[in-house]
């Protein structure tokens, strides 16, 4: 089945830096989206992104189709900004969600 | 509007027990899909319903089970509970297909099985 890696796996920033997180998919997906999980599990939207390049304050995010991966900026982080970052596609040979492991960010302040 | 509601929150169990969660998507969206999250798995897509009919699964056994009635609620059952079911389950509802629509999650359904 397809494969979704996120990198890093953990990363540690002071307030203020900037960041990138990255996905990569193994086969082409539909409806690639960026969430934000909460400390109490809810997965928040941050970006619907199949292609293209889409900004929302501090972050921004954009999608390379064709070369099968996405990117996640933050920008002037905050210790808010602090969780896990998820991207998820639908597999379109399966039509099945498949999210990656998983970005883990802390802002230190 | 208001969002994706999962009921209940939490909730406690023992092995052999059933369960049964509850999820009420946004007005107007007629897709609903099921998740499990664990620390040992991750995010692993459950099943996809869509007009009272499921559309997708994942690779879960047959004691996850689901439905979705006419105004789009749906619920999930897990019969003869296992402590690896031990898990946050969340759902997400689109307004066609989460093939082809935008997802929203709801805050999930955290079951702990003793």
């Amino acid at each position: 089945g397809i494969q979704v890696e996120q990198s890093p796996p953990d990363l540690i920033l002071q307030e203020g830096a900037n960041s990138t997180l990255r996905c990569n998919f193994s086969d082409s997906v539909n409806n690639l989206q960026w969430f934000h999980q909460n400390p109490w599990g809810q997965l928040i939207n941050l970006f619907y992104i199949p292609s293209g390049t889409k900004q929302n304050g501090r972050l921004s995010a954009t999608t390379v189709a064709t070369e099968r991966y996405s990117l996640l900026y933050i920008s002037s982080s905050q210790t808010t900004d602090s969780g896990v970052y998820f991207c998820a596609g639908v597999s379109r040979g399966s039509y099945k969600l498949i999210f990656g492991s998983g970005t883990r960010l802390l802002v230190r302040p | 509007k208001a969002g994706v509601t999962q009921t209940p929150r939490y909730l406690i169990k023992t092995r052999g027990q059933q369960v049964t969660l509850s999820c009420s998507p946004i007005s107007g969206h007629r897709s609903v899909s099921w998740y499990q999250q664990t620390p040992g798995q991750g995010l692993q897509f459950l099943f996809e319903y869509f007009s009272e009919t499921q559309r997708n699964k994942g690779n879960f056994p047959g004691r996850f089970s689901g439905r979705q009635f006419s105004n789009s609620r749906s619920e999930m059952n897990v019969s003869t509970l296992e402590l690896g079911d031990s898990a946050l389950y969340l759902c997400a509802s689109s307004t066609d297909s989460m093939n082809t629509g935008e997802l929203f999650f709801g805050e999930g359904s955290r079951l702990t099985v003793l």
